[in-house]
Parts: C-alpha cells; structure tokens; sequence
C-alpha cells in the first residue's frame, strides 16, 4: 500500500510570507499532483510533475518533484489572503493501476491579510 | 470549459438503504474513478473503471458496492444497503488517458442516518 504523508497539516501566516509544503512516501509514483478544494467542492488540479527533479512555477506557486520520484514540494512566494484554502498532494501509481492516487491528509493554509 | 458532473449534490438516507450516485463524465474521456472523503480524513481510492469493467478496487468497495456505465455518459455508483460509516462525500474523476490528468466532479456528500 502506497502511502503519502503530507506536512504541515495547518498552516497560518501573514500576508507576504513565504511557505512550503512536503510530500514524503518511501514509494515511488509515476507522477505527482497537487490539488486545491474549497469547502464542499471536488479538488481542483494545479500542477502535475513527471520527471524526478522536475521544477514547475504557477506565478507565486513553484512546485517540485524530487529526484527519485518520492517526495514532492510545493512552495508559495509572498501569501496572499486568496491563497487561503486547502492543498493536497496525489501520487499517481502508474503501471497497471494507471491513474489511481494516493492522497496526502491536505495542508489547511490560512494567509491573514 | 468541459467539467465532470455529479448529482445529486446532497443525499440524506436511512440505514439499510439503497443509493445510487451519479455522475456524468468529460465526454471523451475513457478512465472513470471513484473517492470518498470522510469528513476530516483523507480522500481514498474506491475503484476504477476502463472499458466498461472494473480495472481495480480498494479494500473498502466491498460487496455493497456496484459501479456501472448503463448509457455511454453516466457513470454511477451504487451501495445497496447503506451503513452510517458510509456518510462522507464521493467523488467521481475520469481521465482521457491514464497519463493524463484527473478531472474531478463537485462531489456528492451522502449522510446516512
């Protein structure tokens, strides 16, 4: 069983800070998504990566793959109060399992304005 | 913008009943998924579905659990006989490939009382 920790589990910072948030398993994926959900609404795709070590930036977002494939990161340059929300990082098994995630428990983030 | 459709949003049911949850994929898509969401928990992997057979299931879609593609465009989700653990929101994804990304619908949240 594939799993994937994520951290921090809550987040609350003023506005123009910087953060991270970690996604660590001991498996392998195929590739790595994150998502953002809003109360009571399905997640909705920011980024996937493929390619360990591969580097993606979405204006302040900056997300990454480690090299082997394992761990991922996603980096936020200046919060904003509109970054507020819930984040959540899926693994994607590949192989036989095509697109079957693996979800992390969610980084609530609260930015204060 | 082409999106996954669920219904109904909400669904409130006896113990012991049935539910089926519906859900409209992304037209050309081929890969169908659905996740659970307990309140507070993560989303979970249920089954996955490709050339109108199940590809995989997770140790929760037990005998309960039916999934179908009756017309070409709805995808559902049946449980016949509903347990209170079954209260969470379900979500359907589908993909157009399996290296593609994930489309999630807005969700179906089934309280069982």
């Amino acid at each position: 069983t594939q799993l994937l920790e994520q951290s921090p589990q809550f987040l609350s910072i003023q506005e123009g800070e910087n953060l991270t948030v970690y996604c660590n398993s001991s498996s392998v994926f195929s590739s790595l998504q994150w998502y953002r959900q809003e109360p009571g609404e399905g997640p909705v795709l920011l980024v996937t990566v493929v390619t360990g070590g591969e580097v993606k930036k979405l204006k302040r977002l900056t997300f990454q793959f480690g090299d082997a494939r394992k761990d991922s990161s996603l980096h936020i340059t200046a919060a904003q109060p509109g970054d507020t929300g819930l984040y959540l990082c899926a693994g994607a098994a590949g192989g036989t399992s095509y697109g079957k995630l693996t979800f992390g428990q969610g980084t609530i983030l609260t930015v204060h304005p | 913008e082409p999106e996954v459709t669920q219904t109904p949003s909400h669904q409130v049911t006896q113990m012991g009943q049935e539910v089926i949850l519906r859900c409209v994929p992304i037209s050309n898509h081929l890969y169908f998924y659905w996740y659970r969401q307990i309140l507070g928990q993560k989303v979970e992997f249920l089954v996955s579905f490709y050339n109108n057979e199940i590809s995989e299931k997770s140790e929760i879609f037990d005998d309960q659990f039916s999934v179908e593609r009756p017309d070409g465009s709805n995808f559902t989700l049946k449980i016949r006989s509903t347990k209170l653990e079954d209260s969470a929101m379900y979500f359907c994804a589908s993909y157009y490939t399996s290296y593609t990304e994930a489309f999630f619908g807005q969700g179906t949240r089934l309280t069982v009382v």
